[in-house]
């Protein structure tokens, strides 16, 4: 069965440093998302992704965050310099098309930033 | 408006039991509504999902109940098992294009054996 996949599943990062989070879509999906989960809280959208382009975006993904489809395969997260509250669980999820609507989880990755 | 309340925040049930966790919202163009099942350490998994011209949805052990004119949704497990004690979210998708989900806060489940 296909199925999203993410690395690292443990980032460990220093405060001020860039990171990069990858994720690799089911294959023939065409919607990319990234979410957030902080320790005990309810998970929260940060982005979607479309055609090469942010279709939304949250209020926490502010200019230290950027997405990008890199080739055809990968989908990834950077976060320019991290803070302390941006450790969380990032998942990646995917979705076929405009007209599914099912969101397909990734397992994350855990930042932790020190 | 933009908000999906969730309740209640933990649950313990007997095995055999049903479980029953209840969401509401607000915001009428919500037009999907997911729910996941999340293990520690894991990614939330689709359990079920329903579109409000339905008001309920089984698949197995799993039934969603939906009320459009109270906003509100429910999900009942059937014969809840051990394996089934995991962390519950219902979700909402935003009307647009960009299918956006608003999670509701959790139900944490413990099924006692």
């Amino acid at each position: 069965e296909p199925e999203v996949t993410q690395t690292p599943s443990h980032q460990v990062t220093q405060m001020g440093q860039e990171v990069i989070l990858r994720c690799v879509p089911i294959s023939n999906h065409l919607y990319f998302y990234w979410y957030r989960q902080i320790l005990g809280q309810k998970v929260e959208f940060l982005v979607s992704f479309y055609n090469n382009e942010i279709s939304e975006k949250s209020e926490i993904f502010d200019d230290q965050f950027s997405v990008e489809r890199p080739d055809g395969s990968n989908f990834t997260l950077k976060i320019r310099s991290t803070k302390l509250e941006d450790s969380a669980m990032y998942f990646c999820a995917s979705s076929a098309s405009g007209g599914s609507w099912e969101q397909y989880f990734g397992p994350g990755t855990r930042l932790t930033v020190t | 408006q933009q908000q999906v309340k969730q309740s209640p925040q933990s649950l313990i049930v007997q095995k055999g039991g049903i479980s029953i966790i209840n969401c509401a919202y607000e915001n009428t163009a919500f037009d999907y509504f997911p729910w996941y099942q999340q293990f520690p350490g894991k990614g939330p998994a689709l359990l079920i999902a329903i579109r409000p011209d339905v008001s309920e949805k089984k698949e197995g052990r799993f039934t969603i109940s939906f009320n459009k004119s109270a906003k509100q949704f429910s999900l009942h497990i059937m014969d809840s098992q051990p394996g089934d004690s995991a962390t519950y979210f219902c979700a909402a998708r935003s009307n647009g294009a960009t299918n956006k989900l608003i999670f509701g806060t959790g139900t944490l489940l413990a099924v006692q054996p």
